[in-house]
């Protein structure tokens, strides 16, 4: 089954304790990105990825680190939590346009990620 | 900049009755892509309907259909005969389409709730 799948899907933490959230993707998807969600904000982007090795800031990328080492993988890593980082985190995944003039394609989300930093 | 905005927070309707979200958009591009997602009480994010901005026709994807008016920047989604299984978050969102661009930007969400 083609599937983004995320891990942990709920974790309460401390302030300043490293965690990692992991999402891997199962249809060879090139992009990558992670999103969190606030009440009244809607979903914004942390960061991206549009291939191995490659990634970049998105919206509000501070207090957070990625890497993209495999294709399938994109874990996302708070170094030093803190309260306003609880949120809901998705991670999404999709093709990436091969050539310009081609149209978009659909990205797909994780089940999310619903974290707490006391 | 792209900037999506639903200005709707919060809309309560009868099972049954058709339903309307707004969705208007902003960007300067004359490519980019526009869609809807779906997300339940369960948290997931659940894809419904794309539309092209140049695509001739509106999208329709079952009950879902949008209603795309290019001239006003609006993208209103459509639900038919809507059913207690619809009550959930909609976000609208848009892709603009040069070559290199994968971000999708959304709104802030309407909150639909159907009542029996």
């Amino acid at each position: 089954e083609a599937q983004v799948t995320q891990n942990p899907r709920y974790l309460i933490t401390v302030t300043g304790k490293k965690l990692t959230v992991t999402c891997s993707q199962n249809m060879n998807h090139e992009y990558m990105s992670w999103y969190r969600q606030d009440p009244g904000l809607g979903l914004r982007q942390i960061y991206y990825s549009m291939n191995v090795e490659v990634t970049d800031k998105g919206d509000v990328p501070e207090g957070y680190k990625v890497s993209r080492k495999e294709k399938r993988n994109f874990p996302l890593i708070l170094e030093s939590p803190s309260p306003n980082q609880t949120s809901l985190y998705f991670c999404a995944s999709s093709f990436r346009k091969a050539e310009p003039g081609q149209g978009t394609h659909t990205q797909y989300f994780g089940p999310g990620t619903r974290l707490t930093v006391l | 900049a792209q900037k999506i905005t639903q200005t709707q927070p919060g809309m309560f309707v009868q099972e049954k009755e058709a339903v309307t979200l707004d969705c208007t958009y902003d960007t300067s591009d004359p490519s980019y892509g526009l869609f809807w997602y779906k997300q339940p009480s369960s948290g997931e994010m659940i894809f419904l309907i794309y539309q092209g901005s140049y695509d001739q026709q509106n999208a329709t994807e079952g009950r879902y259909s949008l209603n795309f008016q290019k001239a006003r920047k609006s993208a209103n989604l459509v639900i038919s005969a809507s059913q207690l299984g619809d009550s959930a978050m909609y976000f609208c969102a848009m892709r603009e389409l040069y070559f290199g661009n994968e971000k999708l930007t959304f709104g802030t969400g309407t909150r639909l709730t159907i009542i029996p």
